[in-house]
């Protein structure tokens, strides 16, 4: 199975400063048919998740574009520009090149 | 507008068996593959299980595999997630996803407590 390590697991974060998360994977996560499958939710506290950026680097409708996707390979790295009172909650990395689908370990997103 | 609606949960017996359904409506369900994903009370999120459009290739994380069942009815554009055997850790709340080029849409999800 992909291991997907997140790190920080826990970000105290300041309210219109920027907060990176990063995802690293045990293998690559480019897919036989070119395309990286590496997606990233939220979930807020008490909600389901919510996903907001698939295939690296590409923001789902209605997502602000503070949130960012960047990365290749084995490496990825989540942004939010400036973060907000409504970004509070969980963040995880999910691969699905491989199957078994696997997540991260989930990054805490605190103010 | 895109709606997932998870049902079927609730308390069984460890060995028991329950179904949850997910109907799915606002979208041609027939284009999207289908996960479930769960969630143990405190933990982080375990992929459970996938459906593709037809239902023809179903796949499964080692921990249920053998004891759970994906399937799809495209009539009533609702997956379902058949559970027997449960045990304590089966626990959680448990969500589907429609799937795109990743998940892109997640019910509410259906609780689902295994104890005696």
């Amino acid at each position: 199975d992909i291991v997907l390590t997140q790190t920080p697991l826990s970000s105290p974060v300041t309210l219109g400063q920027p907060a990176s998360i990063s995802c690293r994977s045990g293998r690559s996560l480019v897919h036989s048919d070119g395309n990286t499958y590496l997606s990233w939710l939220q979930q807020r506290p008490g909600q389901p998740p919510r996903s907001l950026i698939y295939k690296v680097s590409n923001r789902l409708p209605g997502v602000p574009d503070r949130f960012s996707g960047s990365g290749a390979g084995t490496d990825f790295t989540l942004k939010i520009s400036r973060v907000e009172a409504e970004d509070v909650g969980v963040y995880y990395c999910m691969q699905l090149t491989q199957n078994p689908v696997t997540f991260g370990q989930g990054t805490k997103v605190e103010i | 507008e895109v709606q997932l609606v998870e049902s079927g949960g609730g308390l069984v017996q460890p060995g028991g068996s329950l179904r949850l359904s997910c109907a799915a409506s606002g979208y041609t369900f027939t284009n999207h593959w289908m996960h479930w994903v769960r969630q143990a009370p405190g933990k982080g999120l375990e992929w459970v299980s996938r459906i593709d459009v037809d239902g023809s290739d179903a796949i499964y994380a080692d921990s249920v595999r053998g004891r759970f069942t994906i399937s799809r009815d495209n009539t009533k554009n609702t997956v379902y997630l058949q559970m027997d055997s449960l045990r304590a850790e089966d626990t959680a709340v448990y969500y589907c996803a429609r799937c795109t080029w990743g998940p892109d849409f997640w019910g509410q999800g259906t609780l689902v407590t295994v104890s005696s």
